[in-house]
């Protein structure tokens, strides 16, 4: 099992421009999520699904985009890359979403917008 | 007021001492505790994970959970240079809430 991966696992954009962050899984999890982390800030929930078909927005989802078509994918889409979202993004699943089943966190993918 | 409050250190402390790691929260209905390690520039790895109250130990970690208090913490025994590291404790009841997480170093 590869458990979590996440690409690119660096990143810089220039503001204004879009990218997509890739997440992908081999668990077969229902759950997957998108987390960004800032100093002092924690981890914050931006968007997650309950399963193919089915996102939702988190804490912060302005300006992010996901989908989920298959149950292994998650993408994550920068609309409009800006300053404010430099970052590092984890992506995590789970085989739930209540917590009843641990949560797996990928490598992480460290976002740098100029 | 956050869901989870938890002291964001730093924490600094020679090898071998015992370390006490704290969260707070305030939501009654999370039933599932974990504490997650993260090392500098990688992800969150689980490190412990328990339902409900009381406690868990494996190796030199030991998680206790007091729901009474909406209190959880961590114990490393016997800490290691190799320990140190953010830890961050996580509930969940209908999703998953983080603390800010607490830096630790272990001093050779």
């Amino acid at each position: 099992n590869a458990g979590v991966t996440q690409t690119p696992k660096f990143q810089v954009l220039k503001t204004g421009q879009s990218m997509t962050l890739q997440c992908a899984q081999d668990m077969n999890h229902e759950y997957m999520s998108w987390y960004r982390q800032d100093p002092g800030m924690g981890l914050r929930l931006i968007h997650y699904s309950v399963g193919a078909g089915i996102t939702d927005q988190g804490e912060v989802p302005n300006g992010y985009n996901v989908s989920r078509s298959t149950t292994e994918d998650f993408p994550l889409r920068l609309l409009s890359a800006a300053p404010s979202q430099t970052s590092v993004y984890f992506c995590a699943s789970s085989k739930t979403w209540d917590g009843s089943y641990e949560q797996y966190f990928g490598p992480g993918t460290r976002l740098t917008v100029t | 007021q956050k869901e989870v409050e938890q002291d964001p250190g730093p924490l600094s402390v020679p090898e071998g001492a015992i370390v006490s790691l704290n969260c707070t929260y305030s939501n009654s209905a999370f039933q599932y505790f974990m504490w997650y390690r993260q090392y500098s520039r990688k992800g969150p790895e689980l490190l412990m994970y328990t339902y409900s109250s009381g406690n868990k130990e494996d190796g030199r970690f030991t998680a206790q959970v007091d729901k009474s208090s909406k209190y959880i913490s961590l114990f490393i025994r016997d800490s290691q240079p190799s320990d140190s590291a953010t830890y961050l404790c996580a509930m969940a009841g209908n999703q998953f809430y983080f603390g800010t997480g607490t830096s630790l170093t272990v001093i050779p």
